[in-house]
């Protein structure tokens, strides 16, 4: 596989669930995020991982546990989740350098919290 | 307060006339925008850059023209193509193009029609 791949595609859980998103990349980077994106607004970043270590957590509800066990895998852990953060969940990944870093994007978890 | 700005949330073009999707942003210490595409189902993916120092970058059928002073950047795609429908994000960052500094915008719909 290349690219960064994330799962599951779509997940549905209770509010009372424990639930893990998975995020994989193929690209050699030394970055990896979360995004959350709601209908009708702008993504949203979640976590930074730079080399494994959590850079930035831009004031996500404790209920969202991130985890990076090695600069190619990054966990969302979730519990607890209201009906509101019911969106999509994209990984991404970069290579961070000066100039600027493009972001790689996986295809997203579907989360709907009912 | 929305930073980044994409007024238009649908475009609609024929096939093979140029498709021109809009972004203004009110931050003056942006230095750097890209613009991301994405697929129903897909995550988005890097489309094309400017850095500020240029007010225009070119890149097959895609140009993305940047007006400091007015605040906003443009990308064309000329001729436009069926596979180009998709969803458009503009994004933003103050510091070189650092992903975990992007900014995006909502996103722009482009149906390119046969």
């Amino acid at each position: 596989e290349t690219g960064v791949t994330q799962t599951p595609r779509h997940l549905v859980m209770g509010m009372t669930n424990k639930k893990s998103l998975k995020c994989e990349q193929h690209l050699g980077h030394n970055a990896m995020y979360w995004y959350k994106q709601s209908a009708k607004k702008p993504l949203e970043l979640m976590f930074v991982y730079n080399f494994k270590e959590q850079t930035e957590n831009n004031s996500v509800p404790s209920r969202f546990s991130p985890e990076c066990p090695n600069s190619s895998h990054l966990f969302l852990h979730l519990h607890t989740l209201q009906p509101e953060d019911s969106a999509l969940y994209l990984c991404a990944s970069s290579q961070v350098r000066t100039g600027g870093d493009e972001a790689f994007f996986g295809q997203g978890t579907r989360l709907t919290v009912v | 307060d929305q930073q980044v700005k994409q007024n238009s949330p649908s475009l609609s073009v024929q096939e093979g006339r140029i498709s021109i999707l809009n972004c203004d942003y009110t931050n003056s210490m942006f230095d750097y925008f890209l613009w991301y595409k994405k697929y129903p189902a897909e995550g988005p993916t890097f489309l094309i850059s400017i850095s500020s120092i240029k007010d225009k970058n070119e890149d097959g059928r895609f140009t993305v023209f940047l007006n400091k002073s007015a605040k906003h950047l443009s990308l064309h795609i000329v001729p436009s193509q069926p596979g180009d429908s998709a969803v458009y994000f503009c994004a933003a960052s103050a510091f070189g193009g650092a992903t975990n500094k992007l900014i995006f915008g909502t996103g722009t719909l482009l149906a390119v029609q046969p």
